[in-house]
């Protein structure tokens, strides 16, 4: 039972470069979501969806774009890449969007140059 | 906007300490309230779920507390070991919208 997987772990981008991060969650869960985590700054929702084909915007959407084609995957875009976007990116799920505990993945650990 | 503060950011205790990590937030109409674990390059793990109408929740040493009205929550750990040492964040979801707002974490050391 592998929960929820990111993919990939670590990117070396170049400013405007483009790249996509995959999340895929085995646990057949409705919601989905995208955070990044900066030193002193805890974590800071992107993205989320509520369900396949749903997606919303999160605290700082900026500079992103998301797409739920499947229930099972969330994917996070950078279409032209900025150095402020150098963090770690996590991908959670839940089961619903209210009283059950978030299932994070392991986290996707990204440098723009 | 709902803000939710962590204090102390880091802390340091000798192992077999009982001791208590704190989180408040300035919103009272949450939903539920989450602790949660993070170990050093790794992901979070949920340690404790409190819903709005419950006052703590309890799992083996650690026990987490609920006071809406003044806007704070306690993480209670008893008898700490080394391998309590990580990041513990708190998290609040509110009753609009149904995000999850966090809490800068408390960075937390227990010396053998």
């Amino acid at each position: 039972n592998a929960g929820v997987t990111q993919t990939p772990k670590f990117r070396v981008l170049k400013t405007g470069q483009s790249m996509t991060l995959l999340c895929a969650q085995d646990m057949n869960h409705e919601y989905m979501y995208w955070y990044r985590q900066d030193p002193g700054m805890g974590l800071r929702l992107i993205h989320y969806s509520v369900g396949e084909g749903t997606t919303a915007k999160g605290e700082v959407p900026d500079g992103y774009n998301v797409s739920r084609l499947k229930k099972q995957n969330f994917l996070l875009g950078l279409e032209s890449a900025a150095p402020s976007q150098t963090s770690v990116y996590f991908c959670a799920s839940s089961y619903d969007g209210g009283a059950n505990v978030l299932t994070f993945g392991a986290g996707s650990r990204l440098t723009v140059l | 906007k709902q803000e939710v503060t962590q204090i102390p950011a880091a802390l340091s205790v000798p192992e077999g300490e009982n001791l208590v990590l704190n989180c408040s937030f300035t919103d009272s109409a949450i939903y539920n309230l989450q602790w949660f674990r993070q170990d050093p390059g790794k992901g979070l793990t949920s340690l404790l779920l409190i819903q709005s109408s419950q006052r703590e929740q309890t799992s083996g040493r650690l026990n987490a507390s609920l006071d809406k009205s003044s806007g704070r929550s306690t993480l209670y750990i008893a008898a700490s070991q080394p391998g309590d040492s990580a990041t513990y964040l708190c998290a609040v979801r509110g009753n609009q919208g149904g995000k999850l707002i966090f809490g800068q974490g408390t960075e937390l050391s227990v010396k053998p």
